[in-house]
């Protein structure tokens, strides 16, 4: 069974700072990975997905995740966070076999400080 | 274009009441999903459609049925509700394919006392 790990809780940075969340999944097949983020009081938007190819993608706002097959890695980055960018983030993954059943991490929550 | 609509957006239920929760998407998607989302845990998929007529059980699957008796409609009935239970509930859709992003919908919050 796939699992996904998100190590970060919960991250506090002052405005301008470099964002990393870390996200570490558990399958030995091919994957597509996803990242959501949920900001307060609102549901889950898509910020960026990897299915095949490059394995730097760019999404939404500013954000990109890398992914490392090696690791079995997909962390998200920002090089500044805004004080908008306060939210909760998921990462999300689902074999690229049959049916898409996305399985989901905890979550990290991000707050940023103006 | 309204995307996925979830009502209620907000209930309390007492322990042993019923209710059931809709979902309507407008984008013509082929899946559906009802997930819910507890603190420190995420989100863990309750049942899930693949298409009309069709359900099947995802993660934590007890104490909940549904129905989809319409492509755009996809019912989530708590029989005899529990403290459990209490929780916020996501409805999500998709287009039909193993890399098609999932659009949610704004969440119900379900509280049993």
């Amino acid at each position: 069974a796939q699992s996904v790990s998100q190590h970060n809780h919960h991250v506090i940075l002052s405005e301008a700072a470099s964002l990393e969340l870390g996200c570490n999944y558990s399958y030995g097949g091919t994957v597509n990975l996803f990242w959501y983020v949920q900001y307060p009081g609102q549901h889950l938007q898509l910020l960026l997905k990897y299915f095949s190819g490059d394995p730097l993608v760019k999404g939404i706002k500013g954000f990109e995740a890398e992914f490392i097959k090696s690791k079995f890695s997909f962390n998200l980055r920002k090089p500044s966070v805004q004080w908008s960018d306060t939210a909760e983030y998921f990462c999300a993954v689902n074999a690229n076999t049959g049916f898409q059943k996305l399985v989901f991490g905890t979550g990290t929550r991000l707050l940023v400080s103006p | 274009n309204a995307g996925v609509t979830q009502t209620p957006k907000f209930r309390v239920l007492k322990t042993g009441q019923s209710m059931t929760l809709l979902c309507a998407q407008d984008m013509n998607h082929e899946y559906m999903y009802w997930y819910r989302q507890d603190p420190g845990m995420g989100l863990r998929l309750i049942h899930y459609s693949v298409g009309e007529g069709t359900t099947a059980k995802g993660e934590v699957p007890d104490g909940y049925n549904v129905s989809r008796l319409k492509k755009q409609n996809f019912l989530l009935g708590l029989e005899s509700a529990a403290p459990s239970q209490t929780s916020v509930y996501f409805c999500a859709s998709s287009y039909e394919g193993v890399n098609q992003p999932q659009h949610f919908g704004d969440g119900t919050r379900l509280s049993i006392l």
